[in-house]
């Protein structure tokens, strides 16, 4: 089993569907974190949950919305997305140290969510 | 501020000859630096991290990096490449004290090729 499974693995949408992106992680992390890799683009972090609470939201349109209703699991709802919003997907998690805040660096990635917007 | 630059989007080499793949990066405080690697299709997987320790960081299918403080590198290597190593790497630098992920700053990438 991999620690950070994401569904589905290929989604093709239209610009006025609404769907969602589904993260489960099984390492026992406190935080979680969405990613959008484009093309020729560097990696982009989308939201940040840490301790099942939005701690970073990187000017991210509001036609992408996170869940995150407990430690285990991330959502990505997607409604009235547009052509360029096709990437990956990728879901993280993370151990997140309470007291100190502090976040060494080392992701766990899922394989990501490929998402096609017609 | 801190930043990482991957010196070649492109590297191409024979199997069995050795692998460079070369990372620079900036930053105000002492970083974190990390490899991912990204084989078609699947998520980011840790190849290997320094975290201010030994500045020689061994990691997984033969890789190491050595953290150069007054060349500001990072450069990934590999004595002999194997088909399976084709794949897309990435640099990462932290700062190790921020609570952020917003402080983990990916570069753009390098694609390796492994000819037969």
């Amino acid at each position: 089993e991999t620690g950070v499974t994401q569904t589905p693995r290929h989604l093709v949408m239209g610009m006025t569907n609404k769907k969602s992106l589904k993260c489960e992680q099984h390492l026992g992390h406190n935080a979680m974190y969405w990613y959008k890799q484009s093309a020729k683009k560097p990696l982009e972090l989308m939201f940040v949950y840490n301790f099942k609470e939005q701690t970073e939201n990187n000017s991210v349109p509001s036609r992408f919305s996170p869940e995150c209703p407990n430690s285990s699991h991330l959502f990505l709802h997607l409604h009235t997305l547009q052509p360029e919003d096709s990437a990956l997907y990728l879901c993280a998690s993370s151990q997140v140290k309470r007291l100190a805040g502090v976040h060494t660096g080392e992701l766990f990635f899922g394989e990501g969510s490929r998402l096609t917007v017609l | 501020a801190q930043s990482v630059t991957q010196l070649d989007s492109h590297v191409s080499v024979s199997e069995g000859t050795p692998v460079l793949l070369r990372c620079n990066y900036s930053s105000s405080y002492s970083p974190s630096l990390f490899w991912y690697v990204q084989h078609p299709n699947k998520g980011l997987q840790l190849l290997l991290k320094y975290t201010s320790a030994a500045t020689l960081v061994k990691g997984i299918n033969g890789f190491e990096a050595e953290f150069k403080k007054s060349e500001t590198s990072f450069h990934l290597t590999k004595p002999s490449a194997h088909m399976s190593d084709a794949a897309e790497y990435f640099c990462v630098v932290s700062l190790i004290s921020s609570g952020s992920a917003r402080q983990l700053t990916f570069g753009s990438g390098t694609q390796l090729t492994v000819l037969p």
